[in-house]
């Protein structure tokens, strides 16, 4: 059974703070892993991982995907009140463009 | 531009009634999907479809249903509404196999 694993479930940190949220995978015909971020309604885009060891960047936040041990990591620097959210990560897989989504880690920034 | 729209936003069932929640995409995007979200559960695959006339089971297909008669609308179906079925619902498409997903604001169901 695919599995996609996100932890921690839930994070409170200060503004200023820098996290790392982790996300594994057992997944067959894995294509692509995917960030989301979602704040009040629908998820927004953040990053797709295809390759091992490539780090993607944006602002504040980065991304880096490990095919062989099989997790990613979402690191966000200086974390501000406005990065409170619940942060996705999904795994698109080759048949049929099926993607899975783990539970998502809460997040909190406190001023 | 209007991306992926949702009708309802919300609603209220009563056990065994049915309702079709709606979904359109103005993108001409191929690829179509369904989820649902319960609190601290993430995001579960219901349906989906890689183009007009195909569709899938994803993850938790039991009691709903799908069709896909036209590029722009995937519409969701519940024959027989029961409590496990309140949930948020979401619908997504994207243009080509290896790319995000864009989302509707979702339809926040209700079953009583």
């Amino acid at each position: 059974e695919d599995k996609v694993v996100q932890s921690p479930l839930s994070l409170v940190v200060h503004e200023g703070d820098t996290v790392t949220l982790n996300c594994s995978y057992e997944v067959t015909n894995f294509r692509s892993l995917l960030w989301y971020k979602q704040e009040k309604k629908a998820p927004t885009f953040l990053f797709m991982l295809t390759s091992s060891g490539i780090e993607k960047k944006s602002g504040r936040l980065s991304s880096i995907l490990d095919k062989k041990e099989l997790f990613s990591i979402l690191n966000i620097t200086a974390t501000q009140t406005g990065d409170s959210a619940i942060y996705l990560c999904a795994v698109l897989k080759w048949n049929n463009n099926d993607m899975r989504f783990g539970a998502g880690t809460r997040l909190t920034v406190k001023p | 531009n209007a991306g992926v729209t949702q009708t309802p936003k919300f609603r209220i069932l009563k056990i065994g009634q049915s309702m079709t929640l709606q979904c359109t995409q103005d993108m001409n995007h191929n690829y179509m999907y369904w989820y649902r979200q319960d609190p601290g559960m993430g995001l579960k695959l219901i349906y989906y479809s890689v183009g007009a006339g195909i569709t899938d089971k994803g993850e938790v297909p039991n009691g709903y249903n799908v069709s896909r008669s036209t590029t722009e609308d995937f519409p969701l179906r519940l024959e027989l509404a029961a409590p496990s079925q309140t949930s948020v619902y979401f619908c997504a498409s994207t243009p080509q196999g290896n790319s995000p997903l864009h989302f509707g604001n979702g339809t926040r169901l209700t079953v009583t």
